[in-house]
């Protein structure tokens, strides 16, 4: 079965730089959110879409901006990076006929 | 004090044993429980999904709600050295954004 496909699955920059995550939501799920995970932490919500428009927004640093695409693909994209801001950045999408998310397997985002 | 309380564990027990794991929250809004498992690395998944209170069996999975007293458990019998994960409950008002507990690590011992 199709899964969530996140790109890239590693990505290394330097503080000050830019970065951009991908997502790719399962075939038919309308909603997609960003989730944060800081190291030995629990997933923070940051963005979510419903059928490409803003749905609910959480703890999303001004930095970071997303969107979600006429494809249903979302990117993340991420500016002025600083140390704190390595982690790992989950994408999940669901239908909201049906229940629970589906996660992918997350992008590790390394500052240095 | 977070909305979700989940003990972080590690929580250690031998092959075949029942493991029983739980998280209490304090916003009454909440109507969505869901349970997933994380191996290191890896994305959450979801094992166990309820909607308000109640009982769910799925293979050697339990899942209970108990709205009254805002907790939540996890039971899994005959646990075997692959449920060695990070288990993490997690929690919605409107079946939107989740707010996750701190997750229990589970180590199986063969």
């Amino acid at each position: 079965a199709a899964g969530v496909i996140q790109s890239p699955r590693h990505l290394i920059k330097e503080k000050r730089e830019t970065a951009t995550l991908k997502c790719y939501p399962i075939p038919r799920h309308d909603t997609v959110y960003w989730y944060q995970q800081g190291p030995g932490q629990d997933p923070q919500f940051l963005i979510s879409f419903y059928e490409k428009m803003q749905s609910d927004k959480g703890s999303i640093p001004d930095r970071f901006s997303a969107q979600q695409f006429s494809d249903y693909h979302s990117e993340l994209n991420m500016s002025s990076l600083e140390l704190g801001d390595s982690a790992l950045y989950f994408c999940a999408s669901s239908n909201r006929q049906a229940y629970g998310y589906t996660f992918g397997s997350g992008t590790r985002l390394t500052v240095v | 004090q977070k909305e979700v309380e989940q003990d972080p564990g590690p929580l250690s027990v031998p092959e075949g044993a029942i493991v029983s794991l739980n998280c209490t929250y304090s916003n009454s809004a909440f109507q969505y429980f869901m349970w997933y498992r994380q191996y290191s690395r890896k994305g959450p998944e979801l094992l166990m999904y309820t909607y308000s209170s109640g009982n769910k069996e799925d293979g050697r999975f339990t899942a209970q709600v108990d709205k009254s007293s805002k907790y939540i458990s996890l039971f899994i019998r005959d646990s075997q050295p692959s449920d060695s994960a990070t288990y993490l409950c997690a929690m919605s008002a409107y079946g939107n954004k989740l707010v996750f507990g701190a997750g229990t690590i589970l180590r199986v011992k063969s």
